[in-house]
């Protein structure tokens, strides 16, 4: 079972920000945050991920809480093109440790 | 740029076939690899884990004998569907690892159909 709860769906406008909250209570010690995305028909692209400091890359930024059980996704400016399926996966590190996806949440960017 | 490559990216055959797909990673070498599956609306199904040089480990409920894996090199894996069925039709979806501390990266995945 995934160890992490996100909301089915939300929306947002393009060009604002896109805010994707998930919960993940259980997360342990050594396990970091990781976001994915999947548009229609492809294979899941990577986003971001990070253990417990703030996290910002090219695409995104991601906001760890203190005590680790929640962060956020935040798309600064949305575009149609980020209309996806967005998971937040906890992973430990390691060559086989594995992605449990859970069902993520639906973003769709309006016009 | 693409860090993984799958092929084919779409396979439509007749009920009794035998499909190979293709797992290849780019630049890099992987020791692991891993197969996911994923049908209409649901979210991603973890297969099993392909190694390098060793059997491949397989989730529950998924039977071997059906989905063959070989990880000969460090960059091919191949999963095998054998004598597929209708209700083998689906998303199949490959990933790897760069190095242990790095995310995995996913191929564009293969959409089967069986008639």
């Amino acid at each position: 079972d995934a160890k992490t709860t996100q909301p089915t769906s939300m929306d947002c406008a393009e060009g604002r920000a896109a805010n994707l909250p998930c919960n993940h209570s259980t997360i342990s010690g050594n396990e970091y945050v990781y976001w994915y995305r999947q548009i229609h028909s492809q294979g899941p692209q990577y986003i971001i991920h990070g253990l417990k400091n703030n996290e910002t890359n090219e695409m995104a930024s991601l906001i760890i809480t203190e005590d680790r059980k929640s962060s956020t996704l935040i798309l600064p400016h949305a575009t149609l093109r980020d209309t996806a399926v967005y998971y937040c996966i906890v992973r430990a590190t390691g060559a086989n440790s594995k992605l449990t996806f859970g069902k993520g949440i639906t973003l769709s960017v309006r016009p | 740029g693409a860090v993984v490559s799958q092929h084919p990216s779409r396979v439509i055959c007749k009920s009794g076939t035998s499909v190979k797909i293709e797992c290849r990673s780019l630049d890099f070498q992987a020791t692991t690899m891993f197969w996911y599956r994923q049908f209409p609306k649901q979210s991603l199904m973890l297969m099993a884990t392909s190694n390098e040089g060793s059997k491949a480990t397989y989730e529950q409920g998924v039977e071997k004998d059906k989905f063959l894996i070989n990880h000969a090199s460090l960059t091919l894996s191949t999963l095998t569907v054998t004598s597929a069925h209708p209700e083998d039709s689906s998303f199949y979806i490959c990933s790897a690892n760069r190095q242990d501390s790095q995310p995995q990266h996913f191929g564009d995945g293969t959409r089967l159909s069986i008639l």
